[in-house]
């Protein structure tokens, strides 16, 4: 069965770093996303990405985040100068239509330390 | 509140007992949605329920939707050790690209 994958599963960085965290969602999937999860607290959504553009951002997601979808396959999470409460679980997703019809398929997510 | 939250916070059941956890929300919303999660893993989707639809199963699993309460129902049936886990009912609001998850309940089945 098709799944969503991530790399890394652990990712370690100093503060102030840039981080790039990869993820190859299901491949007949148009639309893609990124979640994050604090330790110990809800799931919260960054953003949605359909055809090439942001749909959609939280809050959360200011200009030290962006996404990519720099090839077919790669979905791409860029945070440029990491701060110790970006320490975090990030899961990425994918679905084939949009969440307000169609199950989103969760990886198993990466882990950030902010050090 | 925040849309979706959950009730209870944790919940500790014996094996073979049903276990019943209830989700509210405060917006219109397109879908409602059930997801499992095991301890610092991925988040595994249970089910899906429109906003046209009341209820909805899935071997185990029961959902309940009632728009006018703004409120939605997992029941897992016959519960196993092995259904452990943290349980996150999420809302997408009507016309939205965003999931909103609530905080969780923590089923824990004692064997």
């Amino acid at each position: 069965e098709p799944e969503v994958t991530q790399t890394p599963s652990h990712q370690v960085t100093q503060m102030g770093q840039e981080v790039i965290l990869r993820c190859v969602p299901i491949s007949n999937h148009l639309y893609f996303y990124w979640y994050r999860q604090i330790l110990g607290q809800k799931v919260e959504f960054l953003v949605s990405f359909y055809n090439n553009e942001i749909s959609e951002k939280s809050e959360i997601f200011d200009d030290q985040f962006s996404v990519e979808r720099p090839d077919g396959s790669n979905f791409t999470l860029k945070i440029r100068s990491t701060k110790l409460e970006d320490s975090a679980m990030y899961f990425c997703a994918s679905s084939e239509g949009g969440v307000w019809t169609d199950t989103q398929y969760f990886g198993p997510g990466t882990r950030l330390t902010v050090l | 509140s925040q849309q979706g939250e959950e009730d209870p916070q944790a919940l500790s059941i014996q094996e073979g007992e049903n276990a019943t956890m209830n989700c509210s929300y405060k917006t219109s919303i397109n879908n409602l949605q059930w997801y499992r999660q095991n301890s610092g893993r991925g988040l595994v989707h249970l089910i899906l329920i429109r906003s046209n639809e009341r209820e909805k199963h899935s071997g185990r699993l029961r959902v309940t939707l009632d728009t006018s309460k703004k409120s939605s129902s997992l029941l897992i049936t016959a519960s196993r050790a092995a259904d452990t886990a943290s349980y996150f009912c999420a809302t997408v609001n009507t016309g939205g690209f965003k999931t909103i998850f609530g905080a969780g309940t923590r089923l824990f089945v004692k064997a």
